[in-house]
């Protein structure tokens, strides 16, 4: 089974409106991070914001917050108030900490398209 | 800080030539990490150093690619007699012990091999 699942190829948003990018997830492990990475045409990976699994509070970090819902293994990115340059492709990841792993493990990622 | 730096930046090779990556991470940043990224895929891991010690390593990595970190400093990846399923990207991370150890990725190398 696919450990990160993102079903959005691509997606399309108009400016200055907020979108979801959808992030499910699998582990075994009690304890396990969520982080989301963009990666703008230039190929860099950019990190966006961490969740952990005991966070009781969903994490934001500027426009980006991560709507995390654990019983049903969730980790949804939410960007408001869109800019032309959130256009890019956006991973979800997660790192499973149980063995004592720090590897990082990706979704194969979401197309964003900002519309003017 | 200068960020993670990767030299160079493309490659191109003919097969079952060789071929050395260089990564330089975040000064402060005890953890390393490589992984391998082809076109329309997220990155898949390689293998991950804290300090000078290889601590784990993918099945992906065969024994043609063999990584080092002597000194706990940069990171050299070498890939022996490349194959064309070897083109893909190759990204280095680095994080620092303790928090939440986000990971921050150099700019890759694109390896293409002919």
């Amino acid at each position: 089974a696919q450990k990160i699942t993102q079903t959005q190829p691509g997606m399309f948003v108009q400016e200055k409106e907020a979108v979801t990018l959808d992030c499910t997830y699998d582990t075994s492990d009690q304890s396990y991070g969520l982080f989301w990475y963009k990666q703008p045409s230039s190929g860099e990976m950019i990190f966006l914001i961490y969740q952990g699994s005991y966070d009781e509070q969903n994490a934001t970090e500027g426009r980006y917050s991560l709507n995390f819902q654990k019983a049903r293994k969730s980790a949804n990115l939410v960007i408001s108030a869109s800019q032309l340059g959130d256009s890019a492709m956006y991973f979800c990841a997660m790192r499973e900490e149980g063995a004592g792993s720090y590897q990082l493990t990706f979704g194969k990622g979401t197309k964003l398209s900002v519309i003017p | 800080d200068t960020g993670v730096s990767q030299d160079p930046r493309h490659k191109i090779t003919k097969r079952g030539q060789n071929v050395t990556f260089r990564c330089d991470p975040i000064s402060e940043h005890n953890r390393l990490y490589w992984y391998r990224q082809t076109l329309g895929q997220g990155p898949e891991f390689l293998t991950y150093f804290q300090n000078e010690a290889q601590l784990e390593k993918s099945r992906l990595l065969s024994d043609r690619f063999s990584a080092e970190r002597p000194k706990g400093s940069f990171s050299t990846l070498e890939i022996q007699r490349t194959e064309q399923g070897d083109s893909a990207m190759y990204l280095c991370a680095s994080s620092f012990d303790g928090g939440s150890e986000e990971q921050y990725f150099g700019p890759g190398t694109r390896l293409t091999v002919t």
